[in-house]
């Protein structure tokens, strides 16, 4: 099945530098790639996604980059603010329906603005 | 606005009691799904369900069973509760994006 890895577990940036987290998976099949944030004590939200027929999305201050020859996928947040600290999680899936549609999880990064 | 709504934010067990987390969600979406969250090892599928009365096994199922009696509603049984479910549970419900609920964080003592 599935298996995702996320780099690294931990990140402290200084507020204004970028941050990047990297994601690896093993079905080739994979279609689907979204990025979770949970800030300490909340629920974790989606922040951005990309489909495999995509290689790069932005949205304002975050981008996500897609490498389906290498299997690699990575979140990028740039300008770095202190309300950007919290864990973010990868996911992989194959799909929309059935079990092949049911998100992978990395670990998670815990990811540290200092002002 | 999309809401999936845990009845429980902090429950306290005691070992050997049988626990029920509740979930409902508004979207009307078929997909709904339990994860169990511990520092270090992310976010672990425990079941999901496609349906109303259809459940599945996800990674962890072992301690748990679920109902799914109506579409909107998914709960997670701990049959006899342990120390090792102490933990922070999240439901999430799908439809072509899974939306988390607020999780409820479980104690079993």
């Amino acid at each position: 099945g599935e298996n995702v890895e996320q780099h690294p577990s931990t990140l402290s940036v200084q507020e204004g530098d970028s941050a990047v987290i990297k994601c690896t998976y093993s079905d080739s099949a994979s279609n689907y790639f979204p990025w979770y944030k949970q800030e300490l004590g909340k629920r974790p939200q989606l922040i951005i996604d990309i489909r495999s027929n995509v290689g790069e999305k932005k949205d304002q201050r975050i981008a996500v980059t897609l490498n389906k020859t290498a299997k690699h996928f990575s979140l990028h947040i740039t300008e770095t603010q202190p309300e950007d600290s919290a864990v973010y999680f990868c996911a992989a899936s194959r799909g929309y329906g059935g079990s092949q549609g049911n998100l992978i999880f990395g670990k998670g990064t815990k990811l540290s603005v200092k002002p | 606005d999309v809401k999936v709504t845990q009845s429980s934010r902090y429950l306290v067990k005691r070992t050997g009691e049988k626990v029920f987390l509740e979930c409902v969600q508004d979207m009307d979406h078929e997909n709904m799904f339990w994860y169990r969250q511990d520092p270090g090892l992310g976010l672990r599928l425990i079941y999901f369900s496609y349906d109303v009365k259809m459940k599945e096994k996800g990674d962890i199922p072992e301690g748990y069973s679920v109902s799914r009696e109506k579409k909107e509603r998914f709960s997670l049984i701990l049959e006899s509760a342990s120390t090792n479910q102490t933990s922070m549970y999240l439901c999430a419900s799908k439809e072509r994006k899974l939306f988390f609920g607020s999780g409820t964080q479980l104690s079993v003592l």
